[in-house]
C-alpha cells in the first residue's frame, strides 16, 4: 500500500519568504507528526496531530511555524519569513490508533539562500 | 525532560566484526525504538521494544531493553557492508501515541 508522502521533496527559498510543505499520511492513520532534522543531528519534534483533538505544538521552534491539518488527512507546515537556520529536511510520519510503530515519509530538503 | 545519548556517534568497523551501540534515557519511558537511516533517505524502522527485557532480532542485528538501566542495545553480528547507515534510537511516553525523542544517531560504517 502507499506510504506516506511528502512534497515538495526539494525546496530552495530565499530567506524571507514564505513557505508551505506538504504530508500525505497512510490512509487510517490518526496521528501525524513533524519532525525536523538538520544535517547530521538527529529529529527534532515540532507538532503532533491526533484526530480531532487540539494539536501538540510543544516543539515548535517560533511562532514563524504553524502546521494545520484537516480531519486525519492532509496536513501543511507553513514557516513564515524563513531564516538560513530553517534550512533542514522536514519529515513527515503517521500511525494508527493503538499502534506504535510511526511511519515515516522521505522528507523535504528545505534550503534557505 | 527526556532525554536521549547514544555512543558512539561514529563508528568505523571491519566486515565480520561485532560491536554494539548504545542508546540511554534519562526518565521512565514507555517504549523504545530503533531506526535506520540510509544517506538521503527517510527513516526504516527496525525494533520497537515495549518492555523490560525485551530482545528482538532480525537478522545480524540484535536489539534489548533495560528499562531499570534505561538502557538499549543494538548488537552487531558478523558486520556487513550493507550495514552502513545512520542509526537512531528513540523513546516516547504516554501510551501508544506520542512524539519520539531522538537521540543524535550513530554512523556506521562497515569496511571490507
Amino acid at each position: 500500500g502507499a506510504g506516506v508522502s511528502q512534497s515538495p521533496s526539494n525546496k530552495v527559498t530565499e530567506k524571507g519568504k514564505d513557505v508551505e510543505l506538504r504530508c500525505d499520511p497512510i490512509s487510517g492513520h490518526t496521528a501525524l507528526y513533524w519532525y525536523r532534522q538538520r544535517l547530521g543531528q538527529g529529529l527534532e519534534f515540532l507538532i503532533y496531530f491526533q484526530g480531532n483533538s487540539a494539536p501538540d505544538k510543544s516543539g515548535l521552534p517560533s511562532d514563524r511555524f504553524s502546521a494545520e491539518r484537516t480531519g486525519e488527512s492532509v496536513s501543511t507546515l507553513t514557516i513564515q519569513r524563513t531564516q538560513q537556520e530553517d534550512s533542514a529536511v522536514y519529515l513527515c510520519a503517521s500511525n494508527r490508533l493503538a499502534a506504535y510503530e510511526q511511519y515515516f515519509g522521505p522528507g523535504t530538503r528545505l534550503t534557505v539562500t | 525532560e527526556l532525554k536521549v545519548e547514544q555512543n558512539p556517534l561514529f563508528l568505523s568497523m571491519q566486515e565480520g566484526k561485532n560491536y554494539t551501540i548504545y542508546c540511554n534515557y534519562s526518565t521512565t519511558s514507555d517504549r523504545l525504538y530503533w531506526y535506520r537511516q540510509d544517506p538521503g533517505k527517510s527513516l526504516e524502522s527496525l525494533f520497537v521494544l515495549l518492555s523490560n527485557g525485551a530482545v528482538k532480532q532480525e537478522g545480524r542485528l540484535m536489539a534489548s531493553l533495560d528499562t531499570k538501566a534505561r538502557l538499549s542495545t543494538l548488537h552487531i553480528t558478523a558486520a556487513v557492508h550493507d550495514l552502513s547507515a545512520t542509526y537512531f534510537c528513540a523513546v516516547t511516553y504516554g501510551g501508544s501515541q506520542g512524539n519520539l525523542i531522538f537521540g543524535k544517531g550513530t554512523k556506521l560504517s562497515v569496511k571490507p
